[in-house]
C-alpha cells in the first residue's frame, strides 16, 4: 500500500496569517491526490481533489498543488473556522491510504 | 441534497458481529461506487472497503479483508457492512461515503458516522 506522510504533525498560526501543509507519497500517485477537513465530532470535509480542483463551495483561499509524490495545501489568510485536522489521501492505488493528519492550531 | 445515513453501530462483544447500514438520497446511487471508512477514537482514517456500481467488484484493505464484507441494494439506495470476528481494535466510527462514478472524486459526500465498540 502506498504509504502518505504529512508534515508538520501541527502547526500553529495566527489567524489571518497563511499556512502551508504538506504531503508526500511513498510512490507516485499522480494527480489522484485529495485533502480533507476534519473538524471534531464531524465528518471529514473533501477541500481539495485531483491535487488542485476545488471541491463545491469551498472557498477560495484553499489551494493545492503537486503530483507525483510532492503535494501542498495552501491556505491564505487563516479564518478561525479553518482551524482542525487536516488529511492528504491518495485514490491512485487501492488501498486509498490517508496520511496520519496535520492539526491546524491557533496560535 | 446528497444525504447518507448510517445505522447499526453500537456496543458487541469480542468475537461478535454487527451489520452496518447506509440510506443514501439526493443522488443515482446506482450511479456510484460507495465506500466505508473507519476511524479509531484519537485515530486518523481508514479507507476500508469499496463496491462497484453493480455490487459486482468489491475491494478491501488488508485489515478487514476475510472478516467484513461490504454489499449494496440498489432498489433501496443501500450500502452495508457485514462485520464478523469482530476485535478489539475495530472500535471505531464508521463512515460511509461515496466514491467515485468514473470522473466525481472519492470521497466527496460522508454520512455522519456511526460507532462501533467492540469490548473484550
Amino acid at each position: 500500500e502506498i504509504v502518505m506522510t504529512q508534515s508538520p504533525a501541527t502547526l500553529s498560526v495566527s489567524p489571518g496569517e497563511g499556512a502551508t501543509l504538506s504531503c508526500r507519497a511513498g510512490q507516485s500517485v499522480g494527480t489522484n491526490l485529495a485533502w480533507y477537513q476534519q473538524k471534531p465530532g464531524q465528518a471529514p470535509r473533501l477541500l481539495i481533489y485531483h491535487a488542485s480542483a476545488r471541491a463545491t463551495a469551498i472557498p477560495g483561499r484553499f489551494s493545492g498543488s503537486g503530483s507525483g509524490t510532492e503535494f501542498t495545501l495552501t491556505i491564505s489568510s487563516l479564518q478561525s473556522e479553518d482551524f482542525a485536522v487536516y488529511y492528504c489521501q491518495q485514490y491512485n492505488n487501492w488501498p486509498y491510504t490517508f496520511g496520519q493528519g496535520t492539526k491546524l492550531e491557533i496560535k | 441534497e446528497v444525504q447518507m445515513v448510517e445505522s447499526g453501530g453500537g456496543l458487541v462483544q469480542r468475537g461478535g458481529s454487527l451489520r452496518l447500514s447506509c440510506t443514501a438520497s439526493g443522488f443515482t446511487f446506482s450511479n456510484y461506487w460507495m465506500s466505508w471508512v473507519r476511524q479509531a477514537p484519537g485515530k486518523g482514517l481508514e479507507w476500508l472497503a469499496n463496491i462497484k456500481k453493480d455490487g459486482s467488484e468489491k475491494y478491501y484493505v488488508d485489515s478487514v479483508k476475510g472478516r467484513f464484507t461490504i454489499s449494496r441494494d440498489n432498489a433501496k439506495n443501500s450500502l452495508y457492512l457485514q462485520m464478523n470476528s469482530l476485535r478489539v481494535e475495530d472500535t471505531a466510527v464508521y463512515y460511509c461515503a461515496r466514491d467515485t462514478s468514473g470522473t466525481d472524486p472519492p470521497g466527496a459526500y460522508w454520512g455522519q458516522g456511526t460507532l462501533v465498540t467492540v469490548s473484550s
